[in-house]
């Protein structure tokens, strides 16, 4: 059964603090995603990884970096967090391949004030 | 136009009647395409995938797909208060990304 993990359910952080979202998945998959989903505009894909060390920026990579040092865990880093970054973030992650089920992580839910 | 466009609901169908469920997509050259279920306050769980024209029967749910008219759409048979959620297209991007329409809220009425 695959399973996909979140460091933190709940997150409460200041403005211009430095965020590490963790994210890990037991299945040996080679992709992982990051988005955030915001009431309204749904899910949008931040970055993406294929491999160890290699990154792809989604559709809305700013003000976010990622790490991804070993194949089961891809971290997304808020350099410096902001207000308009209070979001719920999820991680998925799926094999090699556009017909392959993404699996998703329980979420974090990010409040920044 | 947007990549995926979905109505965004409320959807009320009464118990035991079929929901549809409708997306388009722009992209021409997609290949694959899916439907993610989201209970209100879990993750995304993918219920039907389809690549093919046609219609695509997995127990109570059906996945159309009409690539001409750039349509897929969910069928629900015999809906019941437990398929109550937002129901999310998702359209093959290329390298591996899929896209996510912004769901179809769906309402069972006992």
């Amino acid at each position: 059964d695959v399973k996909v993990t979140q460091s933190s359910r709940y997150l409460v952080k200041r403005t211009g603090e430095k965020v590490f979202l963790e994210c890990v998945q037991d299945m040996d998959h080679e992709n992982m995603f990051w988005y955030r989903q915001d009431p309204g505009l749904g899910l949008r894909l931040i970055y993406f990884s294929y491999d160890v060390k290699m990154k792809e920026k989604g559709d809305i990579p700013e003000g976010y970096s990622v790490s991804r040092e070993k194949k089961e865990r891809f971290s997304l880093i808020l350099e410096s967090a902001s207000t308009n970054q209070t979001s719920m973030y999820l991680c998925a992650s799926s094999l090699t391949g556009t017909d392959y089920e993404q699996y998703f992580g329980p979420g974090t839910r990010l409040t920044v004030t | 136009q947007k990549e995926v466009e979905q109505n965004s609901g409320p959807l009320s169908v009464p118990e035991g009647a079929i929901a549809s469920l409708n997306c388009t997509y722009s992209d021409r050259g997609s290949q694959s395409f899916f439907w993610y279920r989201q209970y209100s306050g879990k993750s995304p769980e993918l219920i039907m995938f389809i690549y093919s024209n046609g219609d695509k029967e997995d127990g109570r749910f059906t996945a159309q797909l009409n690539k001409a008219s750039q349509y897929v759409s969910l069928l629900i048979r015999d809906s019941q208060p437990s398929d109550s959620a937002t129901y999310l297209c998702a359209v093959e991007r290329r390298n591996d990304k899929i896209i996510f329409g912004k769901g179809t809220r769906l309402h069972i009425l006992p």
